[in-house]
């Protein structure tokens, strides 16, 4: 079964650092999308990708953050400048167009130091 | 703004009760309704989904859930929960502009 694939599983950082999250959504899906977790709080919405440009973000998506899908498999999301309150599980997922349920990778878990 | 409300923070049960989870959304178009579950230490997966036809719509691993229009509602149900479902459970809805809300969860504890 086709599934979204992220790497790394686990990244520990300097604080001010700047950190990229890898993720390979399911290659007929349009949609992408990064969510993040702190520990032991809910899920968070970040941004959502569309035809290549962003189609949504939240708040917490400042300009410390992008999203970019370089070459039509991958789809990062990079932090420029770490800060400690980055520290969480982000997760990536994607779907088809139209009616569908996101597919959830396994989550990359951000340590910033 | 569209937002999805899940009224039960922490939900704590014995095994073998039965499970009702609330869950309401605000759109008033037609929307695609989910419930994940986020196991300890794991991603979200999917527990079941509603995008038409009969409201009452089964999942894995026992689940239920009952969409009711009128009152925006999208309801998890389990007649007999066991210490396996001890997890975090996440309403979803999907509108027509394609933006995926998800609820704030739901924490469940199993008793053995």
């Amino acid at each position: 079964e086709p599934e979204v694939t992220q790497t790394p599983s686990h990244q520990v950082t300097q604080m001010g650092q700047e950190v990229i999250l890898r993720c390979v959504p399911i290659s007929n899906h349009l949609y992408f999308y990064w969510y993040r977790q702190i520990l032991g709080q809910k899920v968070e919405f970040l941004v959502s990708f569309y035809n290549n440009e962003i189609s949504e973000k939240s708040e917490i998506f400042d300009d410390q953050f992008s999203v970019e899908r370089p070459d039509g498999s991958n789809f990062t999301l990079k932090i420029r400048s770490t800060k400690l309150e980055d520290s969480a599980m982000y997760f990536c997922a994607s779907r088809t167009g139209g009616p569908g349920e996101l597919f959830f990778g396994e989550g990359s878990r951000l340590t910033v130091l | 703004a569209q937002s999805v409300s899940q009224h039960n923070h922490h939900v704590i049960l014995s095994e073998a009760a039965s499970l009702e989870l609330g869950c309401n959304y605000s759109y008033g178009g037609t929307v695609n309704l989910f419930w994940y579950v986020q196991y300890p230490g794991q991603h979200l997966q999917l527990l079941l989904k509603y995008f038409s036809g009969d409201p009452l719509v089964k999942g894995i691993k026992g689940f239920e859930a009952e969409f009711i229009k009128s009152k925006f509602s999208f309801n998890l149900r389990k007649p007999s929960v066991q210490w396996s479902d001890t997890a975090e459970y996440f309403c979803a809805a999907l509108n027509t502009g394609n933006q995926f809300y998800f609820g704030t969860g739901t924490s469940l504890t199993v008793i053995p």
